[in-house]
């Protein structure tokens, strides 16, 4: 079945260490996106990528980075810069660049991660 | 500011009550919008869309939404509310001209036996 994986689905850091979530996609999907969600917030895009190789800032970018090297992954580190880590980060893909009415967002299961 | 309000963050209602979710947008032009649900621990499955035509859409799972454009709102109902149905629901739009989605701060729905 296609779908996107995010791995692993529960992820503990110490403070100060960077920490990488996974996400993978065989949708064969072009654009991929990154969304943090904390309780009562609803969700925040962090960063998204229309294209392999390139990807943009979101609303909430600081701290974050990610890369598009491949067209099915779409990598998110949480850097040391990042104030407040602990949330549920949520990985989504569409199949094309830009938006389309009838391509919404597919998401994946979500890790959820905790620093302390 | 353009903004996606959705006033309920907690609703309980009882099993085969029905269910009204309310949601509010602030965009000058009708964006596109979207009903997501969001089951614990879960990703957001789409339940509905509307951008143009019929303003009653019908979803998945027995869902539909009404687009009231004199009221900027978008509420999703369902007759009759299932146990299975406890989750958190999302309203989201897409302003048009853009590609961005901008998610509403979501109700949580309790269903009581």
């Amino acid at each position: 079945d296609g779908g996107i994986t995010q791995s692993p689905k529960y992820l503990f850091r110490k403070e100060g260490q960077n920490v990488t979530l996974s996400c993978e996609q065989n949708l064969n999907h072009d654009a991929m996106y990154w969304y943090r969600q904390d309780p009562g917030q609803g969700l925040r895009l962090i960063y998204y990528s229309q294209i392999v190789n390139d990807f943009q800032k979101g609303d909430i970018a600081e701290g974050y980075s990610v890369s598009r090297e491949k067209k099915e992954s779409f990598p998110l580190t949480v850097t040391s810069a990042q104030k407040n880590p602990t949330a549920f980060y949520l990985c989504a893909s569409s199949p094309s660049r830009g938006f389309t009415y009838n391509s919404p967002l597919h998401f994946g299961n979500g890790t959820r991660l905790t620093v302390t | 500011a353009q903004s996606v309000t959705q006033p309920d963050i907690h609703i309980t209602v009882s099993e085969g009550a029905s269910l009204e979710l309310r949601c509010n947008y602030s965009y000058g032009a009708t964006p596109y919008l979207f009903w997501y649900v969001q089951s614990p621990g879960q990703g957001l499955q789409l339940l509905l869309k509307y951008f143009s035509g019929d303003t009653l859409v019908q979803g998945i799972k027995g869902f539909e939404a009404e687009f009231k454009r004199s009221q900027s709102s978008f509420n999703l109902r369902k007759p009759s509310v299932h146990w299975s149905d406890a989750a958190e629901y999302f309203c989201a739009v897409v302003p048009s001209g853009t590609y961005k989605y901008i998610f509403g701060t979501g109700t949580r729905l309790k269903v009581l036996a």
